[in-house]
């Protein structure tokens, strides 16, 4: 089965540091996803992971534990635009190619001033 | 270059109806999946194509379908319309570069409405 879990919510201040977290538990695995969806638009694609480490796009981080089936997507410089959800999602291992995904239910951040 | 265009974006259907959505994948991006978005259930996974070949399919009625043509468009159709199947549904399409992955780049969705 797949499993995937993150904080259904999260507050912080303009301009600090957020960290959302994202743990996993999936029959395979082959690459996690971050993802942005802004209220009534699309997900849009923010990192992707699937070597244990770091990987860092601008004010964007995320990094990954396979061994403890972990994930965490780390901005900085908080900014009034950065109010979404964020989505975690698992790519399961599959022979056939497939790009299939599952996804966590979202954390919904809020960004005060 | 364009992006994923889902047509129609909102739908109103009554019980028992049955309905058809529309998905344009970006040009060169051979993959589509679909995925139903609710807000209890978060987004799940409906079924993916690539070459008008169904690879995977998820844990849905077989009231679900979908296709997708030579031009890699895709269509997903609800037959006998649920109050439950009331949602945001979303395609995605993705390049498929032999083993490397690329991300899934989604439309802006079709948001059904069942009453």
């Amino acid at each position: 089965g797949q499993n995937i879990d993150q904080p259904t919510e999260m507050t912080a201040t303009e301009g600090a540091i957020v960290q959302i977290n994202c743990t996993y538990q999936t029959s395979g695995f082959n690459g996690l996803f971050w993802y942005q969806q802004h209220a009534g638009e699309a997900p849009t694609f923010l990192s992707y992971n699937v070597l244990d480490g770091l990987e860092e796009k601008g004010r964007f981080s995320s990094f990954l534990s396979r061994s403890k089936g972990y994930s965490y997507l780390l901005l900085k410089e908080l900014q009034m635009k950065d109010s979404a959800s964020y989505l975690c999602a698992v790519r399961p291992y599959s022979g056939a190619g497939s790009y299939q995904l599952t996804f966590g239910k979202g954390t919904k951040l809020s960004v005060i001033p | 270059k364009a992006g994923v265009t889902q047509t129609p974006r909102y739908l109103i259907k009554t019980r028992g109806q049955q309905v058809t959505l529309s998905c344009s994948p970006i040009s060169g991006h051979r993959s589509v999946s679909w995925y139903q978005q609710t807000p209890g259930q978060g987004l799940q996974f409906l079924f993916e194509y690539f070459s008008e070949t169904q690879r995977n399919k998820g844990n849905f009625p077989g009231r679900f379908s979908g296709r997708q043509f030579s031009n890699s468009r895709s269509e997903m159709n609800v037959s006998t319309l649920e109050l439950g199947d009331s949602a945001l549904y979303l395609c995605a399409s993705s390049l498929v570069r032999g083993g490397l992955v690329s991300p899934l780049h989604f439309g802006n969705g079709t948001r059904l409405t069942v009453t």
